[in-house]
Formats: structure tokens, C-alpha cells, sequence
């Protein structure tokens, strides 16, 4: 059975960088789309983008400016990083993964809080 | 502000029928049979209910269906159960530039 585990720290400093990591376990990252969705408490998803395991990305438009995806499938992992993070990044941060570019997420992790906060 | 447009509740008897609305524009909902409907449990990861539009995953209940009417999707979920009561949200390729967009969500209570 295919699962996702996020890691990295929960607590970043505004204006810093967000940094975290996506394990995949029981299942080959090659060859599926990997994404990051993100959930402030009490509000709605909002997609931050997806990474193929060629290393193409996609990125949501309102923060494609401070957002950049990697892949490691030597280790099975993919990563976000999101610059000069404020409040409003404060979320549970979710990696999925769908079949296709434009499969649906199946498979989830758990989802890790963030919080921005000096 | 979502770019696809939920109700923020419904609310439903056991045993009953609901609707819960995903209106987007032509150039998302309209344009595409890409709709995808998650279930999410308080705490929980989302989970997959519908895809495409009206397909459902392995696993998922056929008391859950999805419909699609010009440029707003729909999700029924008929014979209502205490366990159905959760968030519900809607999601939809856009295009090439914005290419995913998910709705605010839509809380239905199971009364």
C-alpha cells in the first residue's frame, strides 16, 4: 500500500523559507505526478503545485513566485520550498499523488502543520 | 476567495438525499470533464469520492455520484449515514496557466 509521509519543521520565522519533505513508501515514485496542497485551519484546500518524477512543474499562479519543487527519486522523496513565508502560509501541508496530469489524488499523507510565527 | 463556488452547508436526515453545487466558469467546470469531489473527515487527509466528473474510485459507495450540467458540477449523495457528515470539496483542471482549482468547500451535517 502506497503512503506519503510530509516532514520538516512546524514553527519558520516569517520572511524565511518553508521547507518540506514528502517520503513515499510501499511504491515507486517514478512515473506519477507528485503534488503539495495546503489547508489554513478552518478554511478551504488550495493547490501549490505538482512535480513529475522528470522534474516538470507546475505551479499555482498566486504563489508561483515563491514556490520551487524538487524530486530525489533516489530516495523516494519530493520537496517543497516556499520563500519569504508570512502568517498567511500558516496551514496543514498535504502531498498527494495522482496517476496523470490531470488524475485525481488518490493517495494522501497525513498532512503536517506549519506555523509562521516569530 | 475559491474560484469554483460550494454552499458552505447542507444538511440532510438519515436516509435522505443531498446535492451539494460546484459552479465554476468555462474555462474550468465547463470546459473539462475533470471534476474530482474529496471527502474530509475532521483531522483527516481529503479522500477521493468521484473523478471525472461521475466515476467512482474502488471502494467508494455508489450512494455517491457526480453529475455535470454546463458549467457547474454536482455531487448527490443518496441514503444519507451519520458517517457521510463532513466537509466536501470540489476540484477542477482550469488551464494551462492556472491549471487546479478547488472550491471552498461545502460542510454537510447529518441531522
Amino acid at each position: 500500500q502506497v503512503q506519503l509521509q510530509e516532514s520538516g519543521p512546524g514553527l519558520v520565522k516569517p520572511s524565511e523559507t518553508l521547507s518540506l519533505t514528502c517520503t513515499v513508501s510501499g511504491g515507486s515514485i517514478n512515473s506519477y505526478y507528485w503534488s503539495w496542497i495546503r489547508q489554513p485551519a478552518g478554511k478551504g484546500l488550495e493547490w501549490i503545485g505538482r512535480i513529475y518524477t522528470s522534474g516538470s512543474t507546475n505551479y499555482n499562479p498566486s504563489l508561483k513566485s515563491r514556490v520551487t519543487m524538487s524530486v530525489d527519486t533516489s530516495k523516494n522523496q519530493f520537496s517543497l520550498k516556499l520563500t519569504s513565508v508570512t502568517a498567511a502560509d500558516t496551514a496543514v501541508y498535504y502531498c498527494a499523488r495522482a496517476g496523470g496530469y490531470n488524475s485525481p489524488w488518490v493517495y494522501w499523507g497525513q498532512g503536517t502543520l506549519v506555523t509562521v510565527s516569530s | 476567495q475559491s474560484a469554483l463556488t460550494q454552499p458552505a452547508s447542507v444538511s440532510g436526515s438519515p436516509g435522505q438525499s443531498i446535492t451539494i453545487s460546484c459552479t465554476g466558469t468555462s474555462s474550468d467546470v465547463g470546459s473539462y470533464n475533470l471534476v474530482s469531489w474529496y471527502q474530509q473527515h475532521p483531522g483527516k487527509a481529503p479522500k477521493l469520492m468521484i473523478y471525472e466528473g461521475s466515476k467512482r474510485p474502488s471502494g467508494v459507495s455508489n450512494r455517491f455520484s457526480g453529475s455535470k450540467s454546463g458549467n457547474t458540477a454536482s455531487l448527490t449523495i443518496s441514503g444519507l449515514q451519520a458517517e457521510d457528515e463532513a466537509d466536501y470539496y470540489c476540484c477542477s483542471y482550469a488551464n494551462s496557466s492556472t491549471h487546479v482549482v478547488f472550491g471552498g468547500g461545502t460542510k454537510l451535517t447529518v441531522l
